[in-house]
């Protein structure tokens, strides 16, 4: 079965501090996607990669950065993580005309 | 560029009531539509597909019409059940928009039991 994994469910972190959300995805599948979910908002795409070391940004990529070494993993960077970066962070892989899969999520709380 | 309107950011309907949840597109291209649905917990999983104009997608009772001619993908149900109660996320995705899926703000379906 398809599996989008993600490395963490729940993270606190510090304001400041360099924050990194993993993902893995085990469908060889050569997209791959950052989202940040907020109340009201949707799902809004932070980054996303359509090959290995190939990245793009996506609607809301300030205070972010990503990294895609091998085509199965990637992750996701919060240069210096601020309050407003509190959230609920969904990776996905798949995509184009195709559907995209969804890991369960990170809940990141930054305090 | 391209666009997704859900209109409804909630509806609480009754066990056993029909259920519409609108959705509509703005796109210059010929996209394909996607219902997503989340459970608490989770992530968004695919709930069913429609890839081209007059097909028409089906899960667990659900549909949708992909209609071009009003640019809507409405998700429709005749008899809702407490375990449909879940987030619906409306999305297109199409050759202009390269790899990105574009995703609607969300529509929490709450039924009462």
């Amino acid at each position: 079965d398809v599996k989008v994994t993600q490395s963490s469910r729940y993270l606190v972190k510090r304001t400041g501090e360099k924050v990194f959300l993993e993902c893995v995805q085990d469908m060889d599948h050569e997209n791959m996607f950052w989202y940040r979910q907020d109340p009201g908002l949707g799902l809004r795409l932070i980054y996303f990669s359509y090959d290995v070391k190939m990245k793009e940004k996506g609607d809301i990529p300030e205070g972010y950065s990503v990294s895609r070494e091998k085509k199965e993993r990637f992750s996701l960077i919060l240069e210096s993580a601020s309050t407003n970066q509190t959230s609920m962070y969904l990776c996905a892989s798949g995509g184009g005309n195709q559907p995209q899969h969804f890991g369960d999520g990170t809940r990141l709380s930054i305090l | 560029g391209d666009s997704v309107v859900q209109t409804e950011g909630q509806v609480l309907p009754s066990e056993g009531d029909s259920l519409i949840v609108n959705c509509s597109y703005e796109t210059t291209q010929y996209p394909s539509l996607f219902w997503y649905v989340q459970y608490p917990g989770e992530g968004p999983q695919l709930h069913l597909k429609a890839m081209k104009a007059n097909d028409k997608g089906r899960n667990k009772g659900f549909e949708a019409m992909y209609r071009k001619e009003t640019t809507s993908f409405h998700l429709e149900k005749d008899s809702v059940q407490e375990s449909d109660s879940a987030v619906y996320f409306c999305a297109l995705s199409d050759q202009d928009g390269g790899f990105k899926t574009i995703f609607g703000a969300g529509t929490r379906l709450f039924v009462k039991a």
